[in-house]
């Protein structure tokens, strides 16, 4: 089974500090990793994968994130945070070999200004 | 055309009521999902299509059944539902199979379904 944490309801940040979103998840092999982003009535954007390789992935409007095997997480980062990405963010997992996304609670991320 | 269109984007209806939320794809995908959305909760696979064959229910109620006329649609058909159902639902589409096996879902905007 597969399952996806997101540890914060809730992070506040002031527009141009660094924001980060905790995920950490449960697969029973090797995992693909996923970040998206949801705005107020409207569907999931797509914003960053982890297939393979380098574990430093880089994905849309300056977002990036950091799969750490050992810790099993995979935490959403941005250098310098805007009033426009508040917004509610998911992590989701899969595993390999299994076309299902399992996703988190989500993460609603207030930038204020 | 955006990737994934669902319409309608607002529905209310009763609970004796027959409607249908309907799923179009563009991206040339295999794979179909619908997802419900509701508030505080996390999101809930309902049912995966695979080369239109349904692959996946999630122990959905019967109330809401499913139908994927070709790899491009795919439809929710709603009858005598619940309060409690009212809640976004989402589709989604992806490529699954060897080769383009990466599981990134592509979703539409969403149906908000309100039943009273």
């Amino acid at each position: 089974a597969q399952s996806v944490a997101q540890p914060e309801d809730q992070v506040n940040v002031a527009e141009g500090n660094p924001l980060t979103v905790k995920c950490t998840y449960s697969v029973s092999g090797n995992p693909y990793l996923f970040w998206y982003v949801q705005y107020p009535n409207r569907g999931l954007q797509f914003l960053l994968k982890y297939i393979t390789g380098d574990n430093l992935v880089k994905g849309s409007y300056g977002f990036e994130a950091e799969f750490n095997k050992s810790q099993t997480s995979f935490h959403l980062k941005k250098p310098s945070a805007l009033v426009s990405d508040s917004a509610l963010y998911f992590c989701a997992v899969r595993e390999r070999g299994d076309y299902k996304l399992s996703f988190g609670a989500g993460t609603t991320v207030t930038v204020r200004a | 055309e955006t990737g994934v269109t669902q319409t309608p984007r607002h529905l209310v209806m009763g609970m004796t009521n027959k409607k249908s939320l309907k799923c179009e794809q563009h991206l040339g995908h295999n794979a179909m999902y619908w997802y419900k959305q509701s508030a505080k909760k996390p999101l809930e696979l309902m049912f995966v299509y695979n080369f239109k064959e349904q692959t996946e229910n999630n122990s959905v109620p019967s109330r809401f059944s499913p139908e994927c006329p070709n790899s491009s649609h795919l439809f929710l058909h709603l009858h005598t539902l619940q309060p409690e159902d009212s809640a976004l639902y989402l589709c989604a589409s992806s490529q699954v199979g060897a080769g383009a096996d990466t599981g990134e879902l592509f979703f539409g905007e969403g149906s908000r379904l309100t039943v009273l």
